[in-house]
């Protein structure tokens, strides 16, 4: 099976832009997960989605949103860009279901995003 | 916020000894994963363990997990260069309705 894959994986933005991340999971993988990695804060829970409905939200501010599709690929986006969003986003895909303790997660090569 | 604190933060070793990582964590836990990263690329999973399963092996991986110390350990034998990385552990609580809570992580180095 292919593994996880994440589109761009590397990008620069000015101060107040928007992005969009893209997070295609493993086939059959319906629980997708977003993380951030600073150096300064090490790997942050973002969001969560299973068959389409955000599970969980992790202590973010509302510029950082999701979805998930029907095939269940992933997007991220954050709107009016700050220099602290300048990180690795990274993207994780399981088996794990609605309610139950997480699987083993498979992670993509993330995206590093660059806020100037 | 974090929930695993790994100990030591690094560690450096002689290729072939063993390298032990520590992990605590702070609430009760459905189970403990233990991830490996190299050089700012992605996660790649070593081994889950259950809250109810004491040690668990997978490999040169050995990993035990005392819930009433709110601790856990993996321990690396006989290291080789390609061990050098980073090692996370996170906890998965919450009744499954939470994210993984990684650690800040404990980066590894082997020397040849």
């Amino acid at each position: 099976k292919a593994g996880v894959t994440q589109t761009p994986r590397y990008l620069i933005k000015t101060r107040g832009q928007q992005v969009t991340l893209s997070c295609s999971p493993i086939s059959g993988h319906r629980s997708v997960s977003w993380y951030q990695q600073t150096p300064g804060q090490g790997l942050q829970f973002l969001f969560e989605y299973f068959s389409e409905t955000q599970r969980n939200k992790g202590n973010f501010p509302g510029r950082f949103s999701g979805r998930q599709f029907s095939n269940s690929r992933s997007e991220m986006n954050v709107s009016t860009l700050e220099l602290g969003d300048s990180a690795l986003y990274l993207c994780a895909s399981s088996t794990t279901q609605t309610g139950l303790p997480h699987n083993e997660q498979f992670f993509g090569p993330g995206t590093r995003l660059t806020v100037l | 916020s974090q929930q695993g604190e790994e100990d030591p933060q690094a560690l450096s070793i002689q290729e072939g000894e063993n390298a032990t990582m520590n992990c605590s964590y702070k609430t009760s836990i459905n189970n403990l994963q233990w991830y490996r990263q190299n050089s700012g690329r992605g996660l790649v999973h070593l081994i889950l363990i259950r809250s109810n399963e004491r040690e668990k092996h997978s490999g040169r991986l050995r990993v035990t997990l005392d819930t009433s110390k709110k601790s856990s350990s993996l321990l690396i034998t006989a290291s080789r260069a390609a061990d050098t990385a980073s090692y996370f552990c996170a906890t998965d609580s919450g009744g499954g309705a939470d994210g993984l809570t990684f650690g800040k992580g404990t980066h590894l180095i082997i020397q040849p």
